[in-house]
């Protein structure tokens, strides 16, 4: 069965500093993608950074980059000079196959401290 | 150009009736997704519809149903509710049916209560 495991429930961070966010899964599939999904206390699913697996180089957007290990079957997320803004909760999610069924890790909350 | 919209916002039911929510997706997006998110459990994945039709569903029992219309709307219809299916049931649309080739843009989604 494919899975999504975010093992830390909270994180917290100072504003400008660095964090990373784990992301595990487990999938017997070749070609899929994984997100990082933002939501906000207005609820809104807000797409942060998607990675296709059978690209090597890792994902950046901005201040959101990743590390893919597909071997590992690893995909954190990583924010630097962190904002204010960023306070959140963040889904990991995959993908695979033609179809819309997202696979989602239970997700962690980022505290942001100024 | 507008978003995703999920109408309404919040619902307080009761055990045993039915609720009906809508998801009205970004204008030229063709595909609906619906998921069910609470504490515990996470999301999860409801069903998706495109062009009319239901592509792919859920582990979710036969109470949960679903439809999308001519124009893209998309409904789903929860009988007989149950306590347990109090969560926020978000909507996300995209272009096509393929996830891996378009973003899919979620709504703010619908806090059902059940009492």
């Amino acid at each position: 069965a494919q899975t999504v495991t975010q093992s830390q429930p909270e994180m917290s961070v100072q504003e400008a500093e660095t964090v990373t966010l784990s992301c595990t899964y487990d999938t017997s599939e070749s070609d899929y993608y994984l997100f990082w999904y933002k939501q906000p206390p207005s609820r809104q699913m807000i797409l942060v950074i998607r990675q296709e697996a059978y690209k090597q180089q890792n994902a950046t957007e901005n201040r959101f980059s990743v590390n893919f290990q597909k071997a590992a079957k690893s995909f954190s997320l990583k924010i630097s000079d962190s904002q204010l803004g960023d306070a959140a909760m963040y889904f990991c999610a995959y993908n695979a196959g033609n179809n819309r069924k997202l696979i989602w890790g239970l997700g962690t909350s980022l505290a942001v401290n100024p | 150009k507008a978003g995703v919209t999920q109408t309404p916002r919040y619902l307080i039911k009761t055990r045993g009736q039915q609720v009906t929510l809508s998801c009205s997706p970004i204008s030229g997006h063709r595909s609906v997704s619906w998921y069910q998110q609470t504490p515990g459990q996470g999301l999860q994945f409801l069903f998706e519809y495109f062009s009319e039709t239901q592509r792919n569903k859920g582990n979710f029992p036969g109470r949960f149903s679903g439809r999308q219309f001519s124009n893209s709307r998309s409904e789903m219809n929860v009988s007989t509710l149950e306590l347990g299916d109090s969560a926020l049931y978000l909507c996300a649309s995209s272009l096509n049916s393929n996830l891996m080739n378009t973003e899919a843009f979620f709504g703010q989604g619908t806090r059902l209560t059940v009492v």
